[in-house]
């Protein structure tokens, strides 16, 4: 069992809708990151919060807003989506150290735009 | 921008033979991560190697850190059909200025058939 939750695992939704994916974890990683994944390609990196501030976003659209509530939660809001943005969503954690802490993922939830 | 090379893209073999997975790059990393992904859920951390010219074992696994720190790669011996998913390198960048963002590599889909 991966020790980062991920709710839904599963979501569809229309183009107008507004919905959220949330993600959770208890080891005490200070660094949080949203990932996007197309079948059978690598992780693309969207945000990460390191001490649940926003440090890195990779020129995310903006129907894409993060949040991180506290050091344990990390939420993506998302907001009239597009039938390209229909990938596997993942969270992931890690020790705040210089970059090669290792990443620790979720299982994702897999969106589907329509 | 660095950039990970891995190869091959796709692998399908019988069970019980060998095979290996390559990253090249002509950037120094810090550390090499490589992770497995099975269908349906996140990747997961396998090693990470650190030290130019590491050699790592896990169990029919061997990870190999190249001298320069620029390369890596995954012997896996007598392949069983557990063996299947993707595999994924990535690297952390060396000099700690891109903190966050490892580079993934494209991807190995290994598939094992009985």
């Amino acid at each position: 069992d991966t020790e980062v939750t991920q709710t839904p695992k599963h979501l569809v939704m229309g183009m107008t809708n507004k919905k959220s994916l949330k993600c959770e974890q208890h080891m005490g990683h200070r660094a949080m990151y949203w990932y996007k994944q197309k079948a059978k390609k690598p992780p693309e990196l969207m945000f990460v919060y390191s001490y649940e501030k926003l440090s890195i976003n990779e020129s995310v659209p903006s129907r894409f807003s993060p949040e991180c509530p506290n050091s344990s939660l990390l939420n993506l809001h998302l907001h009239a989506l597009q039938p390209e943005d229909s990938a596997l969503y993942l969270c992931a954690s890690s020790q705040l150290t210089q970059g090669d802490s290792p990443l620790h993922f979720g299982n994702g939830t897999r969106l589907t735009v329509t | 921008t660095q950039l990970l090379e891995q190869s091959p893209q796709f692998l399908s073999i019988q069970e019980g033979e060998n095979l290996t997975v390559y990253c090249n790059s002509s950037s120094v990393f810090s550390s090499l991560q490589w992770y497995r992904q099975e269908p349906g859920e996140g990747p997961v951390l396998l090693v990470t190697v650190v030290t130019g010219g590491e050699v790592k074992k896990l169990k029919r696994l061997t990870f190999q850190f190249g001298d320069a720190r620029k390369d890596s790669s995954l012997h896996i011996t007598a392949a069983q059909t557990g063996d299947t998913g993707l595999y994924l390198c990535a690297g952390a960048p060396a000099g700690g200025t891109s903190y966050g963002k490892l580079t993934f590599g494209q991807g190995t889909i290994l598939t094992v058939h009985p």
